[in-house]
């Protein structure tokens, strides 16, 4: 059964420094999310990307954050400076379509990046 | 405003004990769909279930059973006989545009 991966699983990193979290959507699909949950916490949406694009994204998605699908099959996640508040699981997702006017689609998660910021 | 409440922080029960999470959600749409997610001590977020607003059946997939009434916002998932493989962390979530919206989530631990 096809699957959504992330690598790597753990990272970490010195707070200023740079992070991208990698993932491989499944083949198929078209629409791809970012969502972070802080220790203990709930899961939050960060972004969504559709062609090439950003579709939607979240107050905590700022100018610290980019994505990118730098070819045909990543998707990443960039912090640009990390600070320790960014310390989370950070967990990509996909769909086959975005849904929206009263549809969804299933959103399929992979198993995430746990990011420590020291 | 679109959210979803999860009362139940915590729930612990014995094997084989039936046992119910409770799910509330707001949400100005007419039309929309609301997901019940595991997270295992791994971590990772398995899909257990996808509801749309038009179907008020209740579901039923082995021991998992959801009850979905539209009157009260609610979409609650009962685990019948449970075991201590369904220990985990327990999410639901709505459908708002192209995002999930997740509850609080309920931590539920069964206990031999």
């Amino acid at each position: 059964e096809p699957e959504v991966t992330q690598t790597p699983s753990h990272q970490v990193t010195q707070m200023g420094q740079e992070v991208i979290l990698r993932c491989v959507p499944i083949s198929n699909h078209l629409y791809f999310y970012w969502y972070r949950q802080i220790l203990g916490q709930k899961v939050e949406f960060l972004v969504s990307f559709y062609n090439n694009e950003i579709s939607e994204k979240s107050e905590i998605f700022d100018d610290q954050f980019s994505v990118e699908r730098p070819d045909g099959s990543n998707f990443t996640l960039k912090i640009r400076s990390t600070k320790l508040e960014d310390s989370a699981m950070y967990f990509c997702a996909s769909s086959e379509e975005a849904g929206g006017w009263g549809f969804s689609y299933e959103q399929y998660f992979g198993p995430g990046t746990r990011l420590t910021v020291t | 405003a679109q959210k979803v409440t999860q009362a139940q922080t915590e729930i612990s029960v014995v094997e084989k004990e039936d046992v119910t999470l409770d799910c509330v959600y707001e949400t100005r749409d007419t039309t929309y769909y609301l997901f019940w997610y595991k997270q295992p001590p791994s971590g990772e977020l398995v899909f257990l279930i996808r509801r749309n607003s038009f179907d008020e059946q209740n579901e039923i997939s082995g021991r998992y059973s959801w009850n979905f009434q539209k009157s009260t916002s609610s979409f609650n998932f009962t685990i019948t006989a449970s075991q201590v493989v369904d220990s985990a962390v327990y999410f639901c979530a709505l459908n708002v545009d192209q995002k999930l919206v997740f509850g609080q989530g309920t931590r539920l631990t069964i206990n031999p």
